[in-house]
């Protein structure tokens, strides 16, 4: 069964930095691209970033280009994503999610990035 | 950048009657490969995304058979032929074509409740 475990939200100020794990088993990590996709609390989804399966390629939504950095290690089956200078209309549950085909197949639980002082 | 415009944003419906949900985007999501890639997804409460429907009409494994998905072009259709009590929950259209860049927009989603 896949299963993607998100972990490292926290409760974080303005103009900080936080960095978020996803744990990936029940597939052949390095063989998918994969995303981050957040949802602010109450509003829709929002499209974050996404790295391609070998590492090679990153994308990232206008909105968090040059502030956030999204990596993988593929021995640890692992996704990360670094974010500096966070602002408070970064507050959201961020998700790990599994790339098919130019959609997104599977989604993660999601951790939680609260930035308030 | 696409803009993906979903319709109406609330559908209150009766269990057992049909939904239907519009997901229009600002330019062709034709690709150059042939294919369109416009998907579907259901979010349950407390739930995260689920994809329901993969470029326009393909459903998900698992996924009922009273969803389906139809469109072309810049217009696209998620049906619900009969309301069931599960399918409560917001639906989001996502468009994959316009990559790389990279950049997958959502739609702002539609809240589907029970009348």
């Amino acid at each position: 069964e896949v299963q993607l475990v998100e972990s490292g939200g926290a409760v974080v100020q303005p103009g900080g930095a936080l960095r978020l794990s996803c744990a990936a088993s029940g597939f052949t990590f390095d063989e998918y691209a994969m995303h981050w996709v957040r949802q602010a609390p109450g509003k829709g989804l929002e499209w974050v970033s996404l790295i391609t399966w070998d590492g090679d390629s990153t994308f990232y939504a206008d909105y968090v280009k040059g502030r956030f950095t999204i990596s993988r290690d593929n021995r640890k089956n692992s996704l990360y994503l670094q974010m500096h200078s966070l602002r408070a209309d970064d507050t959201a549950l961020y998700y790990c999610a599994k790339e098919r085909d130019r959609s997104i197949l599977k989604w993660g639980q999601g951790t939680l990035v609260t930035v308030s002082s | 950048d696409v803009v993906v415009t979903q319709s109406p944003l609330s559908l209150p419906v009766t269990l057992g009657q049909p939904a239907s949900i519009s997901c229009r985007s600002s330019q062709s999501l034709l690709h150059g490969d042939g294919n369109t890639y416009l998907n579907w997804y259901q979010q349950r409460p407390g739930q995260s995304p689920r994809l329901l429907i993969y470029k326009v009409s393909n459903r998900e494994s698992g996924v009922p058979d009273r969803f389906s998905g139809s469109g072309s072009g810049t217009e696209f259709t998620l049906k619900i032929s009969r309301v069931e009590a599960e399918d409560v929950g917001i639906y989001y259209c996502m468009q994959g074509t316009q990559w790389p860049p990279g950049m997958y927009t959502f739609g702002q989603g539609t809240k589907l409740e029970i009348k």
